[in-house]
């Protein structure tokens, strides 16, 4: 069993609102990743981090922001949502990059 | 960035039969990955094997792993209806210190 959690489950939200989606891990993983996903299509990896005090933007951009503050701790801001930010987020940790990695359940988020 | 590509993209087979998917990637690796994703869930590591390995085995599945061609593949023997799902492979990335995805392929088993 995965000891990582994203909370909401699932969101839906007006245009314009800022949001923060969590995500936790209980393992001590240093790497952390956040992935957007639209269904059936493929993982976008949208943020990273090798460790506290250390993100990076990934593949996609993304008008989201990342913080960690904590090991345990990633959660993802987007200051104003807009109804294209409607996908799922899918949050992951790992004790290394080339090792197995751990995700969340997601949180599915829509915005009207 | 690197990005493993998988093919076939969406598989219906029979409920004992054996489906087989294929991922390829562009650059070096240290190791690739195997993930499975139910109804747009969270996803569930499979195998994983390093860039030294040809062949791994567990339980059902067999990954094979040819660097010389940047391919590789993953087979499930005897599938069931609950290996409906999606399977994406997934590869560090040239050491790039992120996981990198592939596109995805659906596997649907018929009961």
């Amino acid at each position: 069993e995965a000891d990582i959690y994203q909370t909401p489950r699932y969101l839906v939200i007006g245009t314009g609102k800022k949001i923060t989606l969590e995500c936790s891990q209980t393992m001590g993983h240093d790497k952390m990743y956040w992935y957007q996903q639209d269904p059936g299509m493929e993982l976008h990896l949208i943020h990273y981090s090798y460790g506290v005090n250390s993100t990076e933007k990934g593949d996609l951009s993304s008008e989201s922001t990342v913080s960690r503050i904590r090991t345990e701790h990633f959660p993802l801001t987007l200051e104003s949502a807009r109804p294209s930010h409607t996908s799922q987020y899918l949050c992951a940790s790992s004790e290394w990059a080339d090792t197995e990695a751990f995700f969340g359940q997601g949180t599915r988020l829509t915005v009207v | 960035s690197q990005q493993g590509e998988e093919d076939p993209q969406a598989l219906s087979i029979q409920e004992g039969e054996n489906a087989t998917m294929n991922c390829s990637y562009k650059t070096s690796i240290n190791n690739l990955q195997w993930y499975r994703q139910n109804s747009g869930r969270g996803l569930v590591h499979l195998i994983l094997i390093r860039s030294n390995e040809r062949e791994k085995h567990s339980g059902r599945l067999r990954v094979t792993l040819d660097t010389s061609k940047k391919s590789s593949s993953l087979l499930i023997t005897a599938s069931r209806a609950a290996d409906t799902a999606s399977y994406f492979c997934a590869t560090d990335a040239g050491g790039n210190n992120r996981l990198a995805f592939g596109k995805g392929n659906q596997v649907v088993v018929i009961p």
